[in-house]
Order: C-alpha cells, then sequence, then structure tokens
C-alpha cells in the first residue's frame, strides 16, 4: 500500500505571494492533518479535515488555510507569505478523526518552503 | 503550560553501542505517550506508543519506558546501527484530538561508524 504523498517536495517563494501544498492521504484513510516543523518549535498542529470537514484548528492566523476534497486529497494554502513561514510542512494520515484515543498518524515526507 | 522537554538535544554513540534518550513531560491530563523517529527528509514513523497503565513496550531494538508518576520516559537502542542516526520525538497527547499533541524538540542521534 503506497504512503502519504506531499508535492512538490521543495518550494521557494518571496515574500507577499502564496502557496498551495497537496497531499494524498494512504489508501482508505480519511483523516489528513497538517504539521508545521521548524527547528526551534518543533511539530506545531495546523489543522486537521475528516471527510472533506475541518476537525481541529490549531494557533495559526488566518493566512493558513487548507481543504479536503472527497477522495480525501487534501490541499493547504498560505497566503501573504512571511519569512517566518519557511519549514517544513509534514501531512499525516489517519484512518479515523483524532476523536479516537490512540489513532495512529501515518506521515508523509514533507514540503520544505523557503521563504525569500 | 503543556510541555514536553527532550535531552540531550543531541548525541554521537559508536555502531554497536546502547544509548537512552530522555522525555519529561508536564501535560495534563495524560492519554498516552508516544515515540517517533525521523529520517533526515522524511516524515515522524511511529515507534512505540505507551497508555497510563503501561511502563515498558518494545519494538525491536527500541524499548520505551514510561514512569506516571514523575512524568517521564526514556526510549533505549541496542546494539546501535548506522541506520539509527535519525531524530527522536516525544509526543504526549493530552487528550483526544490531534491539536491536543505535544511534540518535543526531538534529539537528534548520530551512530558512528
Amino acid at each position: 500500500k503506497a504512503g502519504v504523498t506531499q508535492t512538490p517536495r521543495y518550494l521557494i517563494k518571496t515574500r507577499g505571494q502564496q502557496v498551495t501544498l497537496s497531499c494524498s492521504p494512504i489508501s482508505g484513510h480519511r483523516s489528513v492533518s497538517w504539521y508545521q516543523q521548524t527547528p526551534g518549535q518543533g511539530l506545531q498542529f495546523l489543522f486537521e479535515y475528516f471527510s472533506e470537514t475541518q476537525r481541529n484548528k490549531g494557533n495559526f492566523p488566518g493566512r493558513f488555510s487548507g481543504r479536503q476534497f472527497s477522495n480525501s486529497r487534501s490541499e493547504m494554502n498560505v497566503s501573504t507569505l512571511e519569512l517566518g513561514d519557511s519549514a517544513l510542512y509534514l501531512c499525516a494520515s489517519s484512518l479515523w478523526s483524532s476523536g479516537r484515543v490512540g489513532e495512529t498518524q501515518y506521515f508523509g515526507p514533507g514540503t520544505r518552503l523557503l521563504v525569500l | 503550560k503543556n510541555q514536553v522537554e527532550q535531552s540531550p538535544q543531541s548525541l554521537i554513540i559508536l555502531e554497536g553501542k546502547n544509548c537512552t534518550l530522555q522525555c519529561n513531560y508536564t501535560v495534563s491530563p495524560f492519554s498516552n505517550l508516544r515515540w517517533y523517529k525521523q529520517d533526515t527528509g522524511r516524515g515522524p514513523v511511529s515507534l512505540t506508543i505507551m497508555t497510563f497503565s503501561e511502563n515498558t513496550k518494545s519494538n525491536g531494538r527500541y524499548t520505551a519506558t514510561l514512569d506516571a508518576d514523575t512524568k517521564q520516559s526514556s526510549l533505549h537502542i541496542t546494539a546501535s546501527q548506522l541506520s539509527d542516526s535519525a531524530s527522536y520525538i516525544c509526543v504526549v497527547s493530552g487528550d483526544t484530538g490531534f491539536q491536543k499533541l505535544v511534540f518535543g524538540t526531538g534529539t537528534r542521534l548520530l551512530v558512528s561508524p
């Protein structure tokens, strides 16, 4: 079974631009979560989508948004990019939503975004 | 404030040696604790998950321990291999919901030949 895939793997943008990242979950998985990983902060939760609905949201500004399609694929959009948005963006899929205790997430390889 | 602290930040050991990574947390309430391995350029992969009632869990050469009273966990790697070179991340879940996960910043391990 194929794992979680993310595209693109690397991206360079300039301040003020917007970017869209894509995530394809493991076949059959209905929950997709997004995380931002930076060296100093570690992983920080952005949001979770389950059955095309946003279930949970982290403490990020409204410039960060996402959506999920009927095939469970998800996209994350960041508008008006700032230098501090440079990070590794990880997508994780799970069979069920995070409401189930101990639900296991499977992470993709991430998209490394550099904002100049 | 819910926090997870890991030590050391980085570690270099010789191939074949054992090592132990530490994780202290202040997350409350406590649901479960998970250790992840993250290779360079890859996403994290779950190694073990432990609930309140479990104090030891093994996965091959990886053995995790949990002391819920002192809020401490350790990950012991036996007979290290070059492929163990990675970052190891401790994650504590305070409740259901991925937004409740509290991540440590990880320990970067380098296994040297």
